[in-house]
């Protein structure tokens, strides 16, 4: 089956400009997961998606992140305006919500490295 | 709220001996817990996964866990490592949220180095 498409795979732009991020699932998969992996760190949840309703944007900088799931497939983050701190690997992942869902695997995309200058 | 802590950041091995890496956890239900790896410049791999049954898990690679609720801990080991395993790896707590959502937690990584 194909994985997790993301895109661009690098993006350098400069403070206070805007980017978007985007990410197609894998087919068939409820779950949706934005996550950002600042260098030295481990990946933080942004944002998560069942379908096309947000289940948890509690760790989002809401005045400049924003991301939407239109239909329940694919999924676009942005950023505006960026920061020097928002240099990071944007990582996006899905899951099924089959039986026993606490024990299935997240897929990831290998992610969108942003640096902004 | 579950949390995740991975005791070593950095672990230097020589080829051909164990590998162990260590991670605890914190989860107010019982959590599913999983290994992924990170080669450079690729995407995050499930290495293994425990989701109550045995609790001496079995993964790609070589590699095995055993969760041990009494210690809440899921160390990682393998028996003797390869050059090829030199990668960040990261421990994982999939467990509900507050608001019954799914949550994963990720630690924050344990870099290992293969030395020949």
């Amino acid at each position: 089956e194909a994985g997790v498409a993301q895109s661009p795979r690098y993006k350098i732009i400069e403070k206070r400009q805007s980017v978007a991020f985007w990410c197609n699932p894998i087919s068939g998969h409820a779950t949706l997961y934005w996550y950002q992996q600042i260098l030295g760190q481990g990946p933080k949840l942004l944002i998560q998606f069942q379908n096309n309703g947000v289940v948890d944007d509690s760790q989002l900088p809401k005045d400049r992140f924003s991301a939407e799931r239109l239909k329940g497939v694919d999924s676009t983050l942005k950023i505006q305006p960026a920061k020097l701190e928002d240099s990071a690997v944007y990582l996006c992942a899905s899951s099924t919500l089959t039986g026993g869902w606490l024990g299935t695997e997240a897929f990831f995309g290998q992610g969108t490295r942003l640096t902004v200058v | 709220a579950q949390s995740v802590t991975q005791l070593d950041s950095h672990v230097s091995v020589s080829e051909g001996t164990p590998v162990l890496l260590r991670c605890n956890y914190s989860s107010s239900y019982s959590p599913s817990l999983f290994w992924y790896v990170q080669h450079p410049n690729k995407g995050l791999q499930l290495l293994l996964k425990y989701t109550s049954a045995a609790t001496l898990v079995k993964g790609i690679n070589g590699f095995e866990a055993e969760f041990k609720k009494s210690e809440t801990s899921f160390h990682l080991t393998k028996p003797s490592a390869h050059m090829s395993d030199a990668a960040e790896y990261f421990c994982v707590v999939s467990a509900l949220s507050s608001g019954s959502a799914r949550q994963l937690t990720f630690g924050s990584g344990t870099q290992l180095t293969v030395l020949p």
